[in-house]
């Protein structure tokens, strides 16, 4: 079971903002990283480190982190941002150098 | 640009093993450490392992210690990932993905194409 824990699913109007959150011990001593991933594709990068964007990725994605949570804000969602979204960290348990989130479905309506 | 290409679809039986291959181009090979993240049907990502090119050494999930291995080609820009004893629950995606920094960020940046590996007897 993931150390990483999200959110199944969440949903957001077209144009609104949207947060999608992620928990864990480890988050307390680690940046997050997260992926978007669409259907029948390879995840992507999407943002990493304290809130930096890989060239391409629009800047209405943005991340931030609180204690044990980290949070992946989209400002201004649009259809295109419909995806499974995963957050990933290293792991605080000594188990293994990495863990992913269980992933969160965001729909757009 | 950076290239990640993966080999194709395997069909296994349980019990047996499985390599994948993953060929890297458009940058310094030995320079990123290499990644493999799995997805099982209908599920989430997990991290498997990554290696370092150019030192060859490797970390691993504990969930798969003992049963997988990873190498490198720094001949051909390859790593490989060989998946030993394997069950029906290993049936999934394999992707390998490049770190964004050389000193190992788990920031994984590029990603392969994915390999299916399919155990049924």
């Amino acid at each position: 079971s993931s150390e990483l824990t999200q959110d199944p699913a969440v949903s957001v109007a077209l144009g609104q903002t949207v947060r999608i959150t992620c928990q864990g011990d480890s988050l307390r001593n680690y940046y997050a990283s997260w992926y978007q991933q669409k259907p029948g594709q390879a995840p992507v990068l999407v943002i990493y480190a304290k809130n930096d964007r890989p060239s391409g990725i629009p800047d209405r994605f943005s991340g931030s982190s609180s204690g044990n949570t980290a949070s992946l804000t989209i400002t201004g969602a649009q259809a295109e941002d419909e995806a499974d979204y995963y957050c990933n960290s290293r792991d605080s348990s000594g188990n293994q150098l990495s863990v992913f989130g269980g992933g969160t479905k965001l729909t757009v309506l | 640009q950076v290239q990640l290409v993966q080999s194709g679809a395997e069909v296994k039986k349980p019990g047996a093993s499985v390599k994948v291959s993953c060929k890297a181009s458009g940058y310094t090979f030995t320079r990123s450490y290499l990644h493999w993240v799995r997805q099982t049907p209908g599920q989430g990502l997990e991290w498997m392992g990554r290696i370092n090119p150019s030192g060859d050494s490797t970390g691993y999930a504990q969930k798969f210690q003992g049963r997988v291995t990873m190498t490198r080609d720094t001949s051909t820009s390859t790593v490989y990932m060989e998946l030993s004893s394997l069950r029906s629950e290993d049936t999934a995606v394999y992707y390998c993905a490049r770190d964004l920094e050389s000193g190992g960020s788990c920031y994984l940046d590029y990603w392969g194409q994915g390999t299916l590996v399919t155990v049924s007897s």
